[in-house]
């Protein structure tokens, strides 16, 4: 399996701050890496795919880069409805995902 | 905008199996897959499989391989998962969820899910 770490576990920021949010594979995964945003009780919702292509709907202070192994989620200025859990998924092989990323309000 | 409604919350006793569905409504169903995954209590996603169900034949991950079956009805849009020899490491809340480019899977991430059904495994 590959394994997908996250940095940090927890974030605190506060709205307007800029993010960024790392994560990591145990292997190349060239740029099949995507992009979650979880809310307490809901599912997942994708905010980006292909490391850097923004899902339609999704605003645009979200960003993504990175390739290989080493992979980086932007947020250029968070607004109240951006504090959440955020999740890499690789899909190069069968899908595993990071343990997520907690961004609370400072 | 196609939406993923599942079935309700499951009670389960060790050793059994539980059957989860997953009706999708207001797109094209066959030709997209609808994969499986779970998140059981403080820990992160798993994904257990999925199905193309124009292609029918469905991949699992090795750590279910042999325990769960995944199916789909085109007749009534609806994908079925079935998990076998419950434990209580099977208490969790399992989603389905569609790739959102067609005759893929797994390859560019989920979009929708369904609003998640929680199964619990107690004696």
């Amino acid at each position: 399996d590959i394994q997908m770490t996250q940095s940090p576990s927890s974030l605190s920021a506060s709205v307007g701050d800029r993010v960024t949010i790392t994560c990591r594979a145990s292997q190349n995964i060239t740029s099949h890496l995507n992009w979650y945003q979880q809310k307490a009780g809901k599912p997942p919702k994708l905010l980006m795919y292909s490391a850097s292509s923004l899902q339609s709907g999704v605003p645009s202070r979200f960003s993504g880069s990175g390739s290989g192994t080493d992979f980086t989620l932007t947020i250029s200025s968070l607004q109240p409805e951006d504090f959440a859990t955020y999740l890499c998924q690789q899909s190069y092989t069968f899908p595993t995902f990071g343990q997520g990323t907690t961004l609370d309000i400072k | 905008q196609v939406q993923l409604v599942q079935s309700g919350a499951e009670v389960k006793k060790p050793g059994s199996s539980v059957m989860v569905s997953c009706r999708a409504s207001g797109g094209t169903f066959s030709s997209y897959a609808t994969n499986w995954l779970r998140q059981a209590p403080g820990q992160g996603l798993e994904w257990m499989g999925g199905v193309i169900p124009m292609f029918g034949t469905p991949n699992y991950a090795p750590k279910f391989q042999g325990r769960v079956t995944i199916t789909a009805d085109e007749s009534t849009s609806t994908s079925y998962m079935e998990l076998r020899s419950l434990t209580v490491g099977d208490t969790a809340v399992y989603y389905c969820a569609r790739d959102w480019l067609p005759r893929e899977m797994a390859t560019n991430g989920f979009d929708p899910w369904g609003q998640g059904s929680l199964v619990t495994v107690s004696s």
